[in-house]
């Protein structure tokens, strides 16, 4: 299986500031997710990236607050913009390995906002 | 609207239990059902089931799925405090993205 890299591994952050989150793959994949585990719950998907396209957003997420880049098939990054404290959540981005393959995960991002 | 549904919640059981997690589903256009381990925050991967009434093994744990009544079930024998984790199952629709159950905590006490 693909091998993912996420980082940080978890960062801690005022209010109204910004944070990008990192997701890099061993290997060309065509399709990169991005989703948020809030605490004690289970995960959302924020948008699925694709590249050399816009990303595509599940509903209640949008672009100017998880503005998200595909520059290369083997890289992506979550922008979590003018964070407040109800976006401490952990991030994930995941990968599709290929046809009637399971998605993989990175390690995951914890972010907690002051 | 799609979703998953999974059950018990949580679950506290001793070593050499075994147990049985569920998860029932109603989703458009299905593909695939999977399951996942969350320890600390990577989920990282079990089963993914795509055909009815075929069980996957891996070592003290198994799955199946019914596509006709919609539902799943994980089950693990002989646990041990290591399988102590939040088990999470994954429903997977044409667009390639999931939509993830609410997860078992299972606790598994020596």
């Amino acid at each position: 299986s693909a091998v993912i890299s996420q980082k940080p591994s978890r960062d801690i952050c005022q209010r109204g500031t910004s944070l990008t989150i990192q997701c890099q793959v061993d290997s060309q994949v065509t399709m990169m997710f991005w989703y948020r585990q809030q605490p004690g719950q289970s995960l959302t998907l924020i948008a699925t990236a694709n590249q050399g396209s816009e990303a595509t957003y599940e509903s209640g997420f949008v672009i100017d607050k998880f503005p998200i880049s595909r520059p290369n098939l083997t890289f992506s990054t979550l922008t979590v913009s003018n964070m407040s404290p109800e976006d401490s959540s952990i991030y994930l981005c995941s990968v599709d390995t290929g046809p009637g393959q399971p998605q993989h995960f990175g390690d995951g991002t914890r972010l907690s906002i002051l | 609207e799609d979703k998953v549904v999974q059950s018990p919640l949580s679950l506290v059981v001793h070593e050499g239990d075994t147990v049985t997690l569920n998860c029932s589903y109603e989703v458009t256009n299905f593909r695939s059902l999977l399951w996942y381990k969350q320890e600390k925050k990577a989920p990282t991967f079990l089963f993914m089931l795509t055909s009815s009434g075929i069980e996957k093994k891996s070592g003290r744990l198994s799955s199946i799925l019914d596509k006709k009544e919609l539902f799943s079930i994980l089950n693990i024998t002989a646990t041990q405090t290591g399988d102590s984790a939040v088990y999470l199952c994954a429903v997977e629709a044409e667009k390639n993205d999931m939509r993830f159950g609410a997860g078992t905590r299972l606790t598994v006490k020596p």
